[in-house]
């Protein structure tokens, strides 16, 4: 079985400020990973993915994770907020089961301050 | 804009009716996930189908079904609801049939049991 967790249901953070979403995963398999944002009202958004290859994923909007496998963990960063990265943020593991079906996070509201 | 479309926006009925979203997906785009977003449970995977054909089952309840026809649009059913079928319903497309390809989420369907 395959989870994921999310540190933190709300993040605040001041403009300019950086960015930290952590992520923790469990997974009998080498995972996939990935990283999605929801703004109101809208569907989600993909940020970034991991597959295979380079650790350091770079995404959309200056975001970028790093699969670290000792740790479990594909933490969400961003060197300096933006108002506009004021969202929902979800991370999804997907691998086990052999069918890939992805397992989301509870998601972390990112909260940017003036 | 991701180039899915879902129809309706909102939808509120009574339990124990059935009630039909549908889904069109990017323009090229083969497959078609189905997701459904409440508070309690979070973002959980329904179904996906490829080119017409079911490939991939989530945590889809027997009361709901799904169909993808020859143009590619879909369609998920909802029957005989209840007060905890409320939630967003998101539709996703892709152009390949693996999870790890990029998918394009729709704006969702809001239903709303009573």
């Amino acid at each position: 079985a395959q989870s994921v967790t999310q540190l933190g249901s709300h993040v605040s953070v001041s403009e300019g400020a950086l960015v930290l979403l952590r992520c923790n995963y469990s997974s009998s398999v080498p995972p996939y990973l990935f990283w999605y944002v929801q703004y109101p009202n809208q569907g989600l958004q993909l940020l970034l993915k991991y597959t295979t290859g380079a650790t350091l994923v770079k995404g959309i909007n200056g975001f970028e994770a790093e699969f670290k496998k000792s740790e479990t963990s594909f933490h969400l960063t961003k060197p300096s907020a933006h108002m506009s990265d004021a969202a929902e943020y979800f991370c999804a593991v997907s691998g086990s089961g052999g069918s890939y079906i992805p397992t989301f996070g509870r998601g972390t509201s990112l909260i940017v301050h003036p | 804009d991701s180039g899915v479309t879902q129809t309706p926006k909102h939808l509120i009925t009574a339990t124990g009716q059935r009630v039909t979203l549908r889904c069109s997906p990017r323009s090229g785009d083969l497959s078609v996930y189905w997701y459904q977003q409440s508070l309690d449970q979070g973002l959980q995977f329904l179904i996906q189908y490829y080119n017409g054909e079911e490939r991939a089952k989530g945590n889809i309840l027997e009361r709901f079904s799904a169909q993808q026809f020859p143009d590619l649009h879909s369609e998920l059913n909802l029957s005989s609801l209840e007060l905890g079928d409320s939630a967003l319903y998101f539709c996703a497309s892709s152009g390949g049939r693996t999870f790890t390809d990029t998918q394009y989420f729709g704006p969702g369907t809001r239903l709303t049991v009573l």
